[in-house]
């Protein structure tokens, strides 16, 4: 029924903490991807699922970051000694098939780090 | 990697003003779309057009494959029309990521 969600909308940090981003796709959606805005540029892509599989995480930028998605639904993007430079809008989208296909994102989390 | 450009980077208008907007890419892509980013973040896909006319509305978007290039139309701006409007493409290689470009500001004046 709705949309991708995403929790929590913000989420302040200090240097160094763990943090982890939740994205809730469209019900039925197999593939999922996550992107990280920051201000005043497109989006940039991190990683693609195709159910619960990785399918392309060439966009990570380091070891880092990390992203699950257990049962091929609900994904979390995780991000160890976040550093300030983490700071941006992590974006999750979701779409209903295995090839090219309408992506629909999520309203994002604002993820600062302090 | 492929490279997209947009153009005009910002665009000031008064209500009721006709606008295009301009996606370049420099290589063949599987897809492209057309995202607005409200001024709330929230980014809403407008149209999915790998080639072709397609119209919503008063929008609508004209993709010229074999020229690398696609318009987006804008007519009678209402103020909700204010925001960013990207273009995305979808790399032949790159198993779906979209590849962006760096978006359009435009601001609608009452």
């Amino acid at each position: 029924g709705a949309g991708v969600s995403q929790t929590p909308s913000n989420k302040v940090t200090e240097k160094g903490k763990y943090v982890e981003l939740r994205c809730d796709p469209i019900s039925g959606h197999t593939a999922l991807y996550w992107y990280r805005q920051s201000l005043g540029q497109g989006p940039e892509f991190l990683i693609y699922f195709q159910g619960t599989g990785a399918a392309d995480d060439s966009g990570l930028p380091n070891d880092r970051f990390f992203a699950v998605r257990p049962e091929g639904s609900v994904s979390t993007l995780k991000i160890q000694r976040t550093e300030r430079g983490d700071s941006a809008v992590y974006l999750c989208a979701s779409s209903p098939g295995t090839g090219s296909d309408t992506q629909y994102f999520g309203p994002g989390t604002r993820l600062t780090v302090l | 990697g492929i490279q997209v450009e947009q153009s005009p980077p910002d665009l000031i208008l008064q209500e009721g003003a006709n606008s295009t907007l301009r996606c370049n890419f420099s290589d063949s892509v599987n897809n492209l779309q057309w995202f607005h980013q409200n001024p709330w973040g929230q980014l809403i896909n407008l149209f999915y057009i790998p080639s072709g006319t397609k119209q919503n509305g008063r929008l609508s978007a004209t993709t010229v494959a074999t020229e690398r290039y696609s318009l987006l139309y804008i007519s009678s701006s209402q103020t909700t029309d204010s925001g960013v409007y990207f273009c995305a493409v979808e790399d032949r290689g790159s198993n779906y990521q979209l590849i962006w470009g760096a978006g359009t500001k435009l601001i609608i004046k009452p």
